[in-house]
């Protein structure tokens, strides 16, 4: 079946870092692919998405580029904030059917 | 994109008891879903809420443990009945809308003692 693996965490980085978390898919047919985000204490929130090759979805200074050649959706952003330590979930979703996330990256900024 | 309201946002339920869980949409949507959220975990699905029919659920779970009305096309509730400790989760609501995207409540912590 469908499946998302997201990079291992937790990630620690300092303030005004450049972060990268990796997100590859394994999924037949043309998946839409989604970054979620989870603040803490709070439900998620939509952070960006792409529903085919080559677009990129960007939010918030974030950006994500859908790789159909390397089956991939990685998340990047340039300067990273304190307000940016979150869980994030990568996810893919086929028409009608449900949503299949990954395991989620905790990401923590210090300042 | 759809704002979604969930009631009640935290609470504390003591083992053996029952608690519905409110999630109001501000339009009308074809597709509500339930997740839960184990803590450290990522989401899970448990059913697709239908409007006017019995709900869709997901393997492993069953209407008897978690059932679920749809009653229009903005409004649904989630039961969690007979809570145990292994219950303790958020569970979240959330819609399609119809062009494809998921979008969630702020979810509903539950801790059972």
């Amino acid at each position: 079946g469908d499946s998302v693996t997201q990079m291992e965490g937790p990630v620690t980085l300092s303030e005004e870092a450049f972060l990268t978390i990796n997100c590859t898919y394994t999924a037949t047919g043309y998946p839409s692919l989604f970054w979620y985000v989870q603040y803490p204490g709070e439900g998620l929130q939509l952070l960006l998405k792409a529903t085919k090759a080559d677009d990129k979805g960007s939010n918030k200074g974030f950006e994500a580029t859908y790789r159909k050649e390397t089956t991939s959706f990685h998340l990047e952003k340039g300067s990273v904030q304190v307000s940016d330590s979150a869980v994030y979930f990568c996810a893919l979703k086929k028409g009608a059917q449900k949503l299949v996330f990954g395991q989620g990256t905790r990401l923590t900024i210090n300042p | 994109s759809a704002v979604i309201s969930q009631k009640p946002s935290r609470d504390i339920c003591q083992r053996g008891t029952s608690l519905t869980i409110q999630c109001q949409v501000d339009s009308q949507v074809t597709m509500m879903f339930w997740y839960r959220q184990q803590p450290g975990q990522s989401l899970t699905l448990i059913a697709t809420a239908n409007q006017g029919s019995e709900a869709t659920y997901e393997s492993g779970f069953v209407i008897d443990k978690f059932p679920i009305s749809r009653p229009n096309l903005t409004f649904s509730t989630l039961t969690v009945s007979n809570m145990s400790p292994e219950d303790s989760s958020i569970y979240l609501c959330s819609v399609d809308d119809s062009g494809n995207t998921i979008y969630f409540g702020e979810g509903s912590w539950l801790t059972v003692v």
